[in-house]
């Protein structure tokens, strides 16, 4: 049984430039949410995803986009990448209605250089 | 303005005793708390969770404990082993509002 999956593992990029990162959730889990880990900090949430549907919005700037397939699978974009976007960003999915926790993939490390 | 804090940021304990982490919260609010390990290189990892009706949940070798009236929980791992050595996370939300409210996390040590 396939837990979350997150792709690429790391990447590297320049100030400006713009980042799609992507999530698999585990098998059965229909919902899937992005945290931002900054260095020494708790992740925090950004966004989470439900029927294709951005349901619910941390405090990030209008950069921070996301989108989810048919599949369940989604996807986090990040347009011009400021030095302050460096951070450890985790997919976590779950199973709306159910009072049960949300899974954490193992992340991709993003480095703007 | 950080609603869930973990103020120890470190902390060592000797193999086979017991280890409690602290957490404190600032929301009346959060109805649902979580804690979360995590290794270096990996995403967190579920341990155990505890709903506001509740005061104590055990799984295992973790307990949580919750005091809603002093906004404070705790996780207690007894015995500790080595392989207990990670970050921990503590986290709070508000059931239906699907978003995790995470701590700074407390690094343990489990000396053998």
């Amino acid at each position: 049984d396939a837990g979350v999956t997150q792709s690429p593992t790391h990447l590297i990029k320049t100030r400006g430039q713009q980042v799609t990162l992507r999530c698999s959730p585990k098998s059965g889990h229909d919902t899937v949410s992005w945290y931002q880990q900054a260095l020494g900090q708790g992740p925090q949430f950004i966004f989470q995803y439900y029927e294709e549907e951005e349901r619910q919005r941390g405090n990030f700037p209008d950069r921070f986009s996301g989108h989810q397939f048919p599949n369940y699978s989604s996807e986090l974009n990040v347009n011009a990448l400021l030095l302050g976007d460096s951070a450890l960003y985790l997919c976590a999915s779950s199973s709306m209605g159910q009072s049960q926790p949300q899974h954490f993939g193992d992340g991709t490390r993003l480095s703007i250089l | 303005d950080q609603q869930v804090k973990q103020n120890s940021p470190s902390l060592s304990v000797q193999e086979g005793r017991i280890s409690i982490l602290n957490c404190d919260y600032t929301n009346s609010m959060f109805d649902y708390f979580l804690w979360y390990k995590k290794y270096p290189a990996e995403g967190p990892t579920f341990l155990i969770s505890i709903s506001s009706i509740k005061d104590k949940n055990e799984d295992g070798r973790f307990t949580v404990f919750l005091n809603k009236s002093a906004k404070h929980l705790s996780l207690h791992i007894v015995p500790s082993q080595p392989g207990d050595s990670a970050v921990y996370f503590c986290a709070a939300s508000v059931v239906g509002t699907y978003k995790y409210i995470f701590g700074t996390g407390t690094r343990l040590k489990v000396l053998a």
